[in-house]
């Protein structure tokens, strides 16, 4: 069965303190992995697809790593604004997609 | 472009009865689908759809059913809900990778 889990479940950080989100996956044949940043009261918004082991995204102040068992986010010198959930989702087999349950990342100024 | 639009945007149900979810996508994906989150669980697939009149079971479709009549929409049924049913409904959208979702349904059953 194909399982994500994701920790820690809540991060606190202080404005500017860097830090990484994991994503541990166990799946037949990952397609992919995703990133997803939602905030309170929208649904989830796309940050980044990675499909290999050793890939690495980035984009304005996150990076994202994958190896064959986790993937990372991380947060360089977070602001405010980068408070939301994370969530990771993986695509097996098909066109099913499961996600984690996600970590609540909060950025106090 | 609108992108993936949901309606309605809340809704409270008294037990016993029906209501019908639209889902609406106006980039052509091909596949479509319905989740529900609940605290602490994440997103649940309850159905999805891999083309018009295609729909496909998830990890959570009991007590839901699903039509995909055109392309561009989706539409998620409950046909006698329960208060197990609440929670919020997300449709996605999906060439085939990154999917858009769309702002959710807040759904109440008393």
């Amino acid at each position: 069965e194909d399982q994500v889990t994701q920790s820690p479940e809540a991060l606190r950080l202080q404005e500017g303190e860097s830090s990484s989100l994991n994503c541990s996956y166990t799946v037949s044949g990952l397609r992919g992995l995703f990133w997803y940043r939602q905030d309170p009261g929208k649904g989830p918004e796309f940050l980044f697809t990675l499909y290999s082991a050793g890939e690495e995204k980035e984009k304005e102040r996150l990076k994202a790593t994958l190896t064959k068992k986790e993937s990372f986010l991380h947060i360089t010198a977070p602001k405010p604004e980068d408070s939301a959930t994370y969530l990771c989702a993986v695509q097996a087999s098909g066109q099913n997609f499961v996600f984690g349950p996600g970590t609540r990342l909060s950025v106090l100024p | 472009n609108a992108g993936v639009t949901q309606t309605p945007k809340f809704r409270v149900l008294k037990t016993g009865q029906s209501m019908t979810l639209l889902c609406a996508q106006d980039m052509n994906h091909e596949y479509m689908y319905w989740y529900r989150q609940d605290p602490g669980m994440g997103l649940r697939l309850i159905h999805y759809s891999v083309g018009e009149g295609t729909t496909a079971k998830g990890e959570v479709p009991d007590g839901y059913n699903v039509s995909r009549l055109k392309k561009q929409n989706f539409l998620l049924g409950l046909e006698s809900a329960a208060p197990s049913q609440t929670s919020v409904y997300f449709c996605a959208s999906t060439l085939g990778g990154e999917q858009f979702f769309g702002p959710g349904t807040r759904l109440t059953v008393l």
